[in-house]
């Protein structure tokens, strides 16, 4: 079976601090994908990042970066001089890669809060 | 490109009564789901359909949940008769050509009380 942990239920930090979300994850599939999706307060699951299993290169992307690490099955995500505006809850997601629309296994999510 | 379309936004019911939610995926998407989000917790699949055809409706409680994508294209989702702990947020996604994304609606919030 598939799981998703997210072990941080609350982050608060200050302004133009960094800041790193813990996503830990269980599959026994080889092949399969995992996601970041951020829910601002609207309400609406943004988009963030797709990973496959086989590509285990870093990722940046702006304030935004990723580091996903098969021997300890995490795929954490770090935000670099946190503003305001990325208050919201974030959530990492699992699926299988058989197909192309396998559904979305995701943690509970962890709320951030940055503080001005 | 028009997102995800969902309808109501918000809906508060009493218990043991119906209640129907809508959602216009993106066009062109051949996969919907629908997601149960309770409050506190990430979301939770329902009912997955590709075109008109069920995929996996196994976490889908059918003693009280009913969903249906007729035509291919639109969906409603129903709860028939509503429990308290049916309180949560229902999204809607749908996934096109660019595999392995999911677009999400702004979903539904639901309170049965």
């Amino acid at each position: 079976a598939q799981k998703v942990t997210q072990a941080q239920t609350e982050i608060s930090v200050v302004e133009k601090e960094d800041v790193t979300l813990d996503c830990v994850y269980e599959t026994r599939d080889t092949t399969y994908y995992l996601f970041w999706y951020k829910q601002p307060p609207s309400g609406e699951l943004v988009f963030l990042i797709r990973r496959n299993s086989f590509d285990e290169q870093n990722e940046i992307s702006g304030r935004y970066s990723w580091n996903f690490q098969k021997s300890t099955s995490s795929f954490n995500f770090t935000i670099t001089a946190s503003q305001v505006v990325d208050s919201a809850v974030y959530f990492c997601a699992l699926s299988e890669a058989y197909s192309g629309n396998t559904p979305l296994v995701f943690g509970k999510g962890t709320r951030l809060s940055v503080i001005a | 490109e028009a997102g995800v379309a969902q309808s109501p936004r918000y809906k508060i019911i009493e218990k043991r009564q119906s209640v129907a939610f809508w959602c216009n995926p993106i066009s062109g998407h051949a996969t919907l789901y629908w997601y149960q989000q309770i409050l506190g917790q990430g979301p939770k699949l329902l009912i997955q359909f590709q075109n008109n055809g069920v995929v996996d409706d196994s976490q889908l409680p059918k003693d009280r949940f009913s969903a249906e994508r007729l035509k291919g294209v639109d969906s409603t989702l129903k709860i028939q008769p509503a429990k308290l702990e049916d309180s949560a947020v229902y999204l809607c996604a749908s996934t096109g050509q660019v595999l392995y994304e999911q677009y999400f609606g702004p979903g539904t919030r639901l309170t049965v009380t």
